[in-house]
């Protein structure tokens, strides 16, 4: 089965820095990969995706980055905000429909 | 696009009681649903998973048990509660995007279970 790696487990920056989340997977025939932020309290949502065909994907502030050589992917925020801080999971599929989950990073942005 | 409802936000029992936790799905036909538990600062677990009505399939031996009556309907259940089943459950389900996979995941809101 696919086994996802997921670092750092705690993230702590200032306001305005960028953040960086990185995953490693193990399973070659992942071939989509998701990135959920889930706030406290509240259930994760989805907030970008890759699929392995490309190699980066940008939604305003957030970015994702594939290496699928490597078997990695990270999640990239600029300019963070107090409201960024959240636990991120990564997920890699393996050769399933059921999504192994990294253990999660909890991020901290300091006003 | 999908919503997912599940009920209740919390839910305090006390051990040996019994529990219905209950998720359903707006939106989509013919879901993969999914139960997860995820402990205090920790990651997502997979409880149960199902892809049809009456399929479920378990991921971890435990004292819980999972049922789909409907084809959008999802429950959680336990005869006699124990303090380990304190937790927050979440209920998800699989929605088809455009090249027909089935990989990206819409969570409920979840509930705070707590087993005293």
């Amino acid at each position: 089965g696919e086994n996802v790696e997921q670092h750092p487990s705690t993230l702590s920056v200032q306001e305005g820095d960028s953040a960086v989340i990185k995953c490693t997977y193990s399973d070659s025939a992942s071939n989509y990969f998701p990135w959920y932020k889930q706030e406290l309290g509240k259930g994760p949502q989805l907030i970008i995706d890759i699929r392995s065909n490309v190699g980066e994907k940008k939604d305003q502030r957030i970015a994702v980055t594939l290496n699928k050589t490597a078997k990695h992917f990270s999640l990239h925020i600029t300019e963070t905000q107090p409201e960024d801080s959240a636990v991120y999971f990564c997920a890699a599929p393996g050769g399933s429909y059921i999504p192994t989950f990294g253990r999660g990073t909890s991020l901290i942005v300091h006003p | 696009s999908q919503t997912i409802h599940q009920w209740p936000a919390t839910l305090v029992q006390p051990v040996g009681s019994p529990l219905s936790l209950e998720c359903t799905v707006e939106g989509t036909s013919n879901p993969n649903l999914y139960w997860y538990r995820q402990a205090a600062g920790r990651g997502l677990q997979l409880l149960f998973y199902s892809v049809g009505i009456g399929q479920i399939s378990s991921e971890v031996p435990q004292n819980l048990s999972a049922s789909r009556p409907q084809d959008r309907q999802f429950i959680l259940s336990s005869k006699k509660l124990l303090l380990s089943d304190s937790g927050f459950y979440l209920c998800a389900c699989s929605a088809g995007d455009l090249l027909g996979t089935n990989e990206k995941l819409f969570f409920g809101s979840g509930t705070q279970l707590s087993v005293l």
